[in-house]
């Protein structure tokens, strides 16, 4: 299968930014995903990329694609307290019936100290 | 609410036992799917069903079997329960005409096998 790697724990104080890295290896990769899971909760979509663009931002958040080197990133601004929780990178291939068949990293850990 | 909802959110059984999760979604979707995610947070897919024809089946032994009566719903059961059964069960819905796959998650159900 297609392997998603991410470093598990972050911590970071408030206010600073937080920089979450994501590397992958399926070069056929469409799209790629951030997603949020915050205790005992599903999984909150937070943003995507298509995989033809380099950056891509929503408020305090930036993603930025290095399709060359297969490294994803996620910066968030600002970090608070309630950004807290586990943020997992995700991708697609475009292969007709594998369209909505997502593989997940492990997850990284964001703590974000007081 | 528009949402996908998974029931129970926690559910310990013995081994050996059959149970079953059950999953609605009220957002129009037409495909739905199971994610299992592990006591490492590993997050794999299972099973997508589409307008209620299996589209998606992983190597997932067949004491698994999903079922779903209309496309606002897709159930879980599980024959047999084992010990390493035990993780966290999460429903997910997607709108197959959008490229990006954006999936919409359940909060999961919590499955304790003793």
């Amino acid at each position: 299968g297609e392997d998603v790697e991410q470093s598990l724990f972050l911590s970071v104080r408030e206010g600073d930014s937080s920089v979450i890295n994501c590397t992958y290896t399926d070069s056929s990769s469409t799209y790629l995903y951030w997603y949020k899971q915050e205790p005992g909760a599903g999984l909150q979509l937070l943003t995507y990329i298509f995989s033809n663009m380099d950056m891509k931002q929503d408020q305090r958040l930036t993603v930025l694609l290095n399709k060359k080197d297969k490294h994803l990133s996620l910066r968030i601004a600002d970090t608070q307290t309630g950004d807290s929780a586990i943020y997992f990178c995700a991708e697609t291939p475009d292969r007709g019936s594998t369209l909505g068949r997502l593989y997940f990293g492990r997850g990284t850990q964001l703590t974000v100290w007081p | 609410d528009t949402a996908v909802s998974q029931t129970p959110k926690y559910l310990v059984t013995q081994m050996g036992n059959d149970k079953s999760i059950k999953c609605e979604q009220n957002l129009g979707h037409d495909t739905m799917y199971w994610y299992k995610q592990d006591s490492k947070k590993f997050l794999k897919i299972m099973f997508s069903y589409n307008n209620k024809e299996l589209i998606i089946n992983e190597t997932v032994p067949n004491r698994f079997s999903p079922k779903s009566p209309d496309k606002a719903h897709l159930n879980l059961h599980i024959n047999s329960l084992e010990l390493g059964d035990s993780a966290v069960y999460f429903c997910a819905s997607s709108h197959r005409g959008q490229s990006q796959s954006v999936l919409t998650f359940g909060a999961g159900s919590r499955l304790t096998v003793l």
